[in-house]
């Protein structure tokens, strides 16, 4: 079982919509969890940075953490072309530098 | 400000050859991570490197290894290459060790073994 676990898609949306993309972990030792986005031939971008269960809002972005249930989602309201991306949770151990990634979601939000 | 540069973009090497990719870390942060992506994957953690020591190294071979220098640079080399080391290779700085630091990655090395 792999430590973190992300529906690799690929998920299309109009533009618009919300769109809502989670993950899963094992570990409960896990206490720090990041999403990034990845365009293309590029490195991923921070986009949230959360520690405590419970919602973190930023503009467009909300990310959610349900330590006890092991899931984080990531919510975007009023979805861009622009959005289109790989999006990729990572979490982090308590004291550790190591993050460890999902595979990635293959997001395209539709004009 | 500048963000993380690594260098170069894209290499080109044939089996059994030896690389040696570079990294400059956002202006004042201190620890550097290197992350490889295998195309359709999320990022696997090869090292961390803080005030020029090894703080963490993940389940990769001993041909990989890494330094940093004085000036918070880092290099990745990369012994005997084998095909599935074809990768996108990623530099990550963070002001400190430690998980409360977000680390903040560049657009990394795309390296292909022929």
């Amino acid at each position: 079982q792999k430590e973190v676990e992300q529906d690799p898609g690929p998920l299309s949306v109009p533009e618009g919509a919300i769109v809502s993309l989670n993950c899963t972990y094992s570990n409960s030792a896990f206490q720090y969890f990041m999403w990034y986005r990845q365009y293309s031939r590029k490195g991923p971008e921070l986009l949230m940075y959360t520690y405590s269960s419970g919602n973190k809002e930023d503009g467009r972005f909300t990310a959610q953490v349900d330590k006890s249930s092991k899931y984080i989602s990531l919510f975007i309201r009023d979805s861009q072309p622009s959005d289109s991306a790989t999006y990729l949770c990572a979490i982090q151990i308590q004291g550790a530098q190591k993050l460890v990634f999902g595979q990635g979601t293959r997001l395209t939000i539709n004009p | 400000d500048a963000g993380v540069t690594q260098s170069p973009t894209h290499l080109i090497k044939t089996r059994g050859q030896q690389v040696t990719l570079r990294c400059s870390p956002i202006s004042g942060h201190k620890s550097v991570s290197w992350y490889q992506q295998v195309l359709g994957q999320g990022p696997q953690f090869i090292f961390q490197y803080y005030e020029k020591e090894e703080r963490g190294r993940g389940n990769f071979p001993d041909r990989f290894s890494a330094r940093q220098f004085p000036n918070y640079s880092s290099e990745l080399n990369v012994n005997a290459l084998l095909l599935g080391d074809s990768a996108l290779y990623l530099c990550a700085s963070s002001l400190r060790a430690g998980s409360n630091q977000p680390q903040h990655f560049g657009d990394g090395t795309r390296l292909s073994i022929l």
